[in-house]
């Protein structure tokens, strides 16, 4: 099935800086969706990327589906506490309502 | 809102033992997913269920079952439980290629 790298693994920043996460594929997407998961908590859908080259906001975090549709990245500017968890991407493998996810990406904010 | 409702967040079984992991939608989508989440391998597909009755392999069903009698309801069966299947069970419902909706797991302990 359908495959996605994500990067990095582990991100710690202070708050107020900046954070990116990247997923990857060898292959061309159909779409890719965002999701977020709270320590303790379940994922949590943020958004689905379907255009070539798309970008779309949601407060500080910005989503954007590369020109080849091969790679996605979420950057959320000047961090806080709340934005604290694992970050995963997913995309459709096989089917189009089977989503595989990437690994994530766990970020810890420093007060 | 929708609830996807997974019967019990905390399960503690014996090796061997026969478990039953139930998820409950009420929003009548027609896919419904049951994913494992282990540290450092983010979230793997085991079985998903397009329609009643209806059931596919994802990426790791070995020693795994499902069934869905209702389309509301997803079961996840473990014939015959073993310690590497100590994890947090996460299920998931969808309509068609839609973005995913979690309950809040169940983490299972093998003793």
């Amino acid at each position: 099935g359908q495959q996605v790298m994500q990067i990095p693994q582990y991100q710690h920043v202070q708050e107020g800086e900046d954070f990116t996460t990247y997923c990857n594929s060898s292959t061309t997407l159909s779409n890719i969706q965002w999701y977020k998961q709270r320590p303790g908590g379940h994922p949590v859908f943020l958004i689905q990327l379907v255009k070539s080259g798309e970008v779309k906001k949601q407060k500080r975090l910005t989503f954007q589906f590369g020109e080849a549709k091969k790679n996605s990245s979420l950057h959320i500017t000047a961090t806080q506490t709340t934005d604290v968890g694992t970050y995963f991407c997913a995309t459709p493998g096989g089917s189009n309502y089977k989503l595989t996810f990437g690994k994530g990406t766990l970020l810890t904010v420093n007060p | 809102d929708v609830k996807v409702t997974q019967s019990s967040r905390y399960l503690v079984k014996r090796t061997g033992e026969k478990v039953f992991l139930e998820c409950v939608q009420d929003m009548d989508h027609e896919n419904m997913f049951w994913y494992r989440q282990d540290p450092g391998l983010g979230l793997r597909l085991i079985y998903f269920s397009y329609d009643v009755k209806m059931k596919e392999k994802g990426d790791i069903p070995e020693g795994y079952s499902v069934s869905r009698e209702k389309k509301e309801r997803f079961s996840l069966i473990l014939e015959s439980a073993s310690t590497n299947q100590t994890s947090m069970y996460l299920c998931a419902s969808s309509s068609g290629g839609e973005k995913l909706f979690f309950g809040s797991g169940t983490q299972l302990s093998v003793l």
